[in-house]
């Protein structure tokens, strides 16, 4: 069964203090990775779109990476602007998006 | 930018009652859908349309339904409100899926 896992799926992080939130996916013919961005209350944002392992992407103090099992969204030196729902979803061979459950990260001044 | 357009951001319906969710997109996308969202479980798919008056079930349809008379109306429909039902509702819109979607801001509908 296709299925996509994050983790963790909390994190309280540091003001300045750098880590890695994880997405793995069993999925059969991968055509895409998105990474999106959930504030409280709102609807999801769109950060990134990774379409073949090795790839990466960078946003301001985001950069996402694939390989053939996982992606990473790494954060660096995150801010309390940074403290949001970040959701990953897999793009296989029909006609939707499957996501995983998110990871909620809260970054303390 | 495209602009997706729920027409509540909170709901409160009664049990049996049936329920009306309205989602409304602006840039000409073909795809739409309707995602629930539960602490712990994600984003769930429960109706998808990729034409106007069509429409495919997702994962978790039992309990709703859908209409799409126009490309840019999608809605959504709790036939007998129940309160399992209780939740917060996603629509969002696509070109092909391969660009990803766009959300709107969610419905926060609560079945007392």
């Amino acid at each position: 069964e296709d299925q996509v896992t994050q983790s963790p799926e909390a994190l309280r992080l540091q003001e300045g203090e750098s880590s890695s939130l994880n997405c793995s996916y069993t999925v059969s013919g991968l055509r895409g990775l998105f990474w999106y961005r959930q504030d409280p209350g709102k609807g999801p944002e769109f950060l990134f779109t990774l379409y073949s392992a090795g790839e990466e992407k960078e946003k301001e103090r985001l950069k996402a990476t694939l390989t053939k099992k996982e992606s990473f969204l790494h954060i660096t030196a995150p801010k309390p602007e940074d403290s949001a729902t970040y959701l990953c979803a897999a793009y296989m061979n029909d006609y939707k998006l499957s996501f995983g459950a998110g990871t909620t990260v809260t970054v303390r001044a | 930018d495209v602009k997706v357009t729920q027409s509540s951001r909170y709901l409160v319906k009664r049990t049996g009652e049936k329920v009306f969710l309205e989602c409304v997109q602006d840039m000409d996308h073909e795809n739409m859908f309707w995602y629930r969202q539960d602490p712990g479980l994600g984003l769930r798919l429960i109706y998808f349309s990729y034409d106007v008056k069509m429409k495919e079930k997702g994962d978790i349809p039992e309990g709703y339904s859908v209409s799409r008379e126009k490309k840019e109306r999608f809605s959504l429909i709790l036939e007998s409100a129940s309160t399992n039902q209780t939740s917060m509702y996603l629509c969002a819109s696509s070109l092909p899926v391969s660009y990803g979607y766009t959300f709107g801001s969610g419905t926060r509908l609560t079945v007392v």
